[in-house]
C-alpha cells in the first residue's frame, strides 16, 4: 500500500464548477502537507500548504486538512480553462533533516468551457 | 537566477551509456532535492543536500545513480550504464532553508532506447 494514495483521474468538469480533489495517507507522522499544481512539460507549481488540521483558504482554492481521518481535499472555487492541470498532494514528516515530500500520483483536471 | 533552472531539458540516450542531468537553485538556496517522476505516477524523492552535503541520499535506486553538489550552488546528478526503466523526467527543487517551501524547476524528460 502507498503512504499517500490520490485518485488519478481524468477528471473532467465545465467551467464554473466547484472541484473537489482528495489525498488519504497511512503515515501519521506527517505534519505538513502541500497541495501542487503541475501543467504539462512543467515542474509542480505550490498552490497551498498547511501545518495544522483545518481549513485553509486562498482565493479560489481552499486547503482542507482532517489528520484524525488522515485525509486531505483541496476545493477549487469557480474553475477555468486556466486549472486544467495535474494536481499533486504532497506530505512531508520532517525526517532526515529536510523537507523530504512524499507525493501523490496525482489528478487530471480538465475544466471545459 | 529567477527560478530552479535544469539543463539539458531533453535527453535522449542508448542503454549503457552515462548521462549528467545539471540542476541550478535559486540563488541563495541552502537545500537542493533531486526527485524521479514516472509516466503515470507521483514524484519519488531521489536526494537531498544541504550546502555541499547530502543527509539523506535514502531514494538514490542503485549504485549507478550518483549526485554531486558544489559551491552551495549547482548539481549533478550523474547515471551510470543507463537502463530503460531510467526514463523519465528528473525533477530538481530548492528552498531557501530546510523545511521550507520546495520551488521546482522544469525537469528533464530523460529517453533510454
Amino acid at each position: 500500500q502507498k503512504e499517500v494514495e490520490q485518485d488519478p483521474g481524468p477528471l473532467s468538469v465545465p467551467e464554473g464548477a466547484i472541484v473537489s480533489l482528495n489525498c488519504t495517507y497511512s503515515n501519521s507522522a506527517f505534519q505538513y502537507f502541500m497541495w501542487y499544481r503541475q501543467y504539462s512539460r512543467k515542474g509542480p507549481e505550490l498552490l497551498m500548504y498547511t501545518y495544522s488540521s483545518g481549513n485553509k483558504e486562498d482565493g479560489r482554492f481552499t486547503a482542507q486538512v482532517d489528520k484524525s481521518s488522515k485525509y486531505i481535499s483541496l476545493f477549487i472555487r469557480d474553475s477555468q480553462p486556466s486549472d486544467s492541470a495535474t494536481y499533486l498532494c504532497a506530505m512531508s514528516d520532517f525526517t532526515g533533516g529536510g523537507n523530504k515530500l512524499t507525493f501523490g500520483t496525482g489528478t487530471q483536471l480538465k475544466v471545459e468551457l | 537566477g529567477a527560478g530552479v533552472s535544469q539543463s539539458p531539458s531533453n535527453k535522449v540516450t542508448e542503454k549503457g551509456k552515462d548521462v549528467e542531468l545539471r540542476c541550478d537553485p535559486i540563488s541563495g538556496h541552502t537545500a537542493l532535492y533531486w526527485y524521479r517522476q514516472r509516466l503515470g505516477q507521483g514524484l519519488e524523492f531521489l536526494i537531498y543536500f544541504q550546502g555541499n552535503s547530502a543527509p539523506d541520499k535514502s531514494g538514490l535506486p542503485s549504485d549507478r545513480f550518483s549526485a554531486e553538489r558544489t559551491g552551495e550552488s549547482v548539481s549533478t546528478l550523474t547515471i551510470q550504464r543507463t537502463q530503460q526503466e531510467d526514463s523519465a523526467v528528473y525533477l530538481c527543487a530548492s528552498s531557501l532553508v530546510r523545511n521550507e517551501k520546495l520551488f521546482f524547476g522544469s525537469g528533464t524528460q530523460l529517453s533510454v532506447l
